[in-house]
This record gives structure tokens, C-alpha cells and sequence, in this order.
């Protein structure tokens, strides 16, 4: 099963708006609305901030949003702020036998 | 307050095992299934594995990389959960994190396992 695919980095500016696209197959996030998206900054634990595609955790600012066409998910992250500098991934589930396929992840910059 | 804390992690080398524990509190652990991440040196995420609670039968799933030599366990009165690593690999270099339910939603701050002679 190979990863799903995260373009290396994505920037903005403070305000704007920008989406992480993860492009995966029908046998990921084509077929299965369980897709996650986790962010993490250097040296830090990850954090889950969108679930089953859309869904927010709670304490998730709401200007983090998910959706997905075909086979690719999107996360996009409105009123970008400087806090939002981080690296972001995406994970898929895959199916019984594989299960969980992660994303290669995004380095967001903020300009 | 959700906390979730690993242990056990250190040098090894290929061929050994190593035993690492979370120690859960702050939420009903047994309601919840336990699941096992890891990140190698610079790279990106990989899922490890999980265990389902005690209601849907406490099994487990594991990716091919590591199925047959890493081992997912769970105590329920203690709230804790293991991972039981045989047969290391240097490939299996990673920081390594607990966390709660299938998809993570919350953390363990990691504990790393190097893998070298």
C-alpha cells in the first residue's frame, strides 16, 4: 500500500487561506470517509484535528475544516495565523488487512 | 484531564526485544481501543497498530511491517497498554506513541527506540 500523497509545502500569508490536498486511491480515501488529518510541530507529539473527513474535535479551532472529492481529501485552514506553521498529514483508513495509510506530509509556512 | 504517557524505550540491538508501556488516566480506559504510532528520524507517521476494548473482543490489527514480531497487549485495571517489539530491526528506529482510539484523538508524548549495534 503506498502512501497517499501531500504536496511538500504549502505557504501564506497572515489572514488567507490555504487547503493541503491528499490524493490517495478507491481503495483508501475513495471509498472510506475516514479520513484524519494531524498536526504536528518539531519535536512535538502530533495533534488530531479533523476526523472522519469533516469532523472537528473538540477545542479544534473551527477554522480548520476537511473534505474530500473522489479520491482526494482537503484540509483547509482559513484566517491562516503564525501559529499555524507546522507540519500536517493526512491518513486514510485502507480497508481490513492494511488498515491505515498515512499521508507523505505538508509543511505549512506562514509568509 | 486525558494523559497518556510511554515508557520504556532505549538502545537495542537487531535481533532483541523490547517491551514499551502507556500508562493511561483521566478517561475509562477500558472504553476505548489503545492504538500504536511511530515516526523514524526525520520521516513521516506510521500506524503500528491497535487493540479494540474489552467489548468488541480485545483483538488487534497490525501493519504488515510489523506483524508477527510486535505484539499489542492491554490491562485494563491498570489502564495501561503494551508493546511487545521481537526481533528488531535498525528500520524499526522510530520515536514510538500511544494513543487513545482508533485515530488518535489524543496523544502520548513518545518514546524513542533506536535500533543499532
Amino acid at each position: 500500500q503506498s502512501a497517499l500523497t501531500q504536496p511538500a509545502s504549502v505557504s501564506g500569508s497572515p489572514g488567507q487561506s490555504i487547503t493541503i490536498s491528499c490524493t490517495g486511491t478507491s481503495s483508501d480515501v475513495g471509498t472510506y470517509n475516514l479520513v484524519s488529518w494531524y498536526q504536528q510541530y518539531p519535536g512535538k507529539a502530533p495533534k488530531l484535528m479533523i476526523y472522519e473527513g469533516s469532523k472537528r474535535p473538540s477545542g479544534v479551532s473551527n477554522r480548520f475544516s476537511g473534505s474530500k472529492s473522489g479520491n482526494t481529501a482537503s484540509l483547509t485552514i482559513s484566517g491562516l495565523q503564525a501559529e499555524d506553521e507546522a507540519d500536517y498529514y493526512c491518513c486514510s483508513y485502507a480497508g481490513s488487512g492494511t488498515f491505515y495509510v498515512f499521508g507523505t506530509g505538508t509543511k505549512v509556512t506562514v509568509l | 484531564e486525558v494523559q497518556l504517557v510511554e515508557s520504556g524505550g532505549g538502545l537495542v540491538q537487531p535481533g532483541r526485544s523490547l517491551r514499551l508501556s502507556c500508562t493511561a488516566s483521566g478517561f475509562n480506559f477500558g472504553d476505548y481501543a489503545m492504538s500504536w504510532f511511530r515516526q523514524a528520524p526525520g520521516k513521516g507517521l506510521e500506524w503500528v497498530g491497535f487493540i479494540r476494548g474489552k467489548a468488541y473482543g480485545g483483538t488487534t490489527e497490525y501493519a504488515a511491517s510489523v506483524k508477527g514480531r510486535f505484539t499489542i497487549s492491554r490491562d485494563d485495571p491498570k489502564s495501561m497498554a503494551y508493546l511487545q517489539m521481537n526481533s528488531l530491526k535498525t528500520e524499526d528506529t522510530a520515536v514510538y506513541y500511544c494513543t487513545r482510539a482508533f485515530e488518535g484523538d489524543y496523544w502520548g508524548q513518545g518514546t524513542l527506540v533506536t535500533v543499532s549495534s
